[in-house]
């Protein structure tokens, strides 16, 4: 059974401080790299995407990948209230399915 | 405006009342897909969909059909529903199976 692990949290931070999302997963065949927001009674919504190992920088967002520890990480710098949801990491192994994680919720404390 | 469209947005039935709970989207994707999200679980796939009459079952198939007769339509079929199908359903779609997912709005059941 393929998986995807992320800590459920609660992860909380103050305002301005990095919050530091983990996320590993068991297939090392997997190729494709997700980090979705998803607010409370709201959708998921793409934050960032990796497909190469390195970072990854969109604005205050930094993606991490390392596929020989398997594991990806997502990085919020400056964080803001707003920035407080459950972020979900997906994973997709280079066929047509792609897992989530069970979330991890943050909470940035003004 | 991109869009991915479920409908409806909230049902409330009774077990074994077959029901349908479209999804529709705009942007000429080929790759369509349902999940179940639950307390706790996250986003368990259903089914998905390569293209117009090609799907394959997700993690957590049973119970559920789908259809793709059109590319911008992917209907999630309940033929006989029962109470452990109750959950928040989203219908996602993006150009490929390994892009990034453009989500509808979610369409929470409540099977009694």
């Amino acid at each position: 059974q393929k998986e995807v692990e992320q800590n459920s949290g609660p992860l909380s931070v103050p305002e301005g401080a990095i919050a530091s999302l983990n996320c590993t997963y068991s297939d090392r065949g997997s190729q494709s790299f997700f980090w979705y927001r998803q607010y409370s009674g709201k959708s998921p919504e793409l934050i960032m995407f990796i497909y190469s190992n390195g970072d990854k920088e969109d604005g205050r967002f930094t993606a991490q990948l390392n596929k020989a520890s398997q594991y990806v990480s997502l990085l919020i710098r400056d964080s803001q209230p707003s920035d407080s949801a459950t972020y979900l990491c997906a994973v997709n192994e280079g066929g047509f399915k792609t897992i989530f994680g069970a979330g991890t919720r943050l909470f940035v404390k003004a | 405006e991109a869009q991915v469209t479920q409908n409806p947005r909230y049902l409330i039935t009774v077990t074994g009342k077959k029901l349908t709970v479209t999804c529709s989207q705009n942007m000429n994707h080929e790759y369509m897909s349902w999940y179940r999200q639950d307390p706790g679980l996250g986003l368990r796939q259903i089914y998905y969909s390569m293209n117009v009459e090609v799907t394959d079952k997700g993690d957590v198939p049973e119970g559920y059909k789908v259809s793709r007769k059109e590319k911008r339509n992917f209907p999630l079929i309940l033929e006989s529903p029962s109470p452990n199908q109750t959950s928040l359903y989203f219908c996602a779609s993006s150009p490929g199976a390994n892009q990034p997912q453009h989500f509808g709005d979610g369409t929470r059941l409540s099977i009694l």
